[in-house]
């Protein structure tokens, strides 16, 4: 595709559910971000994908919350045991490669645990 | 910690006004500064992206700045429009590799 696409565009879930979020990076891109950002606050990171190598973790905000990326393209950021604090969209990144490259953002998932 | 911020918070202006927003980081050391819009309910649209060796870059309207000495970077709008209006965001890639973001500045320009 041209873009980064993001799936569902919103999804709903009953509070102890798990979810599971996707995205489709621009291919060719190794370098992946995924970020959250709650009503009315800025961008928090929460993973950092480059190539084959670790993941950057650090800012996973609890073990309920992990993410893969197979075949070095498609992601999954999966929430287990969804809380109401969860609730935020969540934003997904892709560029070429690390450091100083342009990234491009998909439209995100509004992600809304009642 | 790295820190980005933005000022103003928020700004309201005329259309047909020239205005400038400021970014200003503590890592002297980044790889590069990008500008985003963001518009209600959307995700982030990329506008500039400024290579640390570089010290501008046009597109349009708009023109951004970056001088990592200082740790700051302007983003210029030139004759602002009423589809102007958005939420404006510079980031910057560091020793990291994830962008940093800033608090972002809140735009309407008014009819």
């Amino acid at each position: 595709g041209a873009g980064v696409s993001q799936s569902p565009s919103n999804k709903v879930t009953e509070k102890g559910k798990d979810v599971e979020l996707r995205c489709d990076p621009i291919s060719g891109h190794t370098a992946l971000y995924w970020y959250r950002q709650s009503l009315g606050q800025g961008l928090e990171f929460l993973i950092y994908f480059q190539g084959n190598s670790a993941p950057d973790k650090s800012g996973l905000p609890s073990d309920r919350f992990s993410a893969e990326r197979t075949g070095g393209s498609v992601s999954t950021l999966t929430i287990q045991r969804t809380q109401q604090e969860d609730s935020a969209v969540y934003l997904c990144a892709s560029s070429l490669l690390q450091g100083g490259t342009e990234a491009f953002f998909g439209q995100g998932t509004r992600l809304t645990v009642v | 910690k790295q820190e980005v911020t933005q000022i103003p918070a928020a700004l309201s202006v005329p259309e047909g006004e020239n205005l400038v927003l400021n970014c200003s980081f503590t890592d002297s050391a980044i790889y590069n500064l990008q500008w985003f819009r963001q518009d209600p309910g959307k995700g982030l649209t990329s506008l500039l992206l400024i290579q640390s060796s570089q010290r501008e870059q046009t597109s349009g309207r708009l023109n951004a700045s970056l001088d990592k000495s200082s740790g700051r970077s302007t983003l210029y709008i030139a004759a602002s429009q009423p589809g102007d209006s958005a939420t404006y965001l510079c980031a910057h890639t560091g020793g990291g590799n994830k962008l940093t973001f800033g608090t972002g500045t809140q735009l309407k320009v008014e009819l």
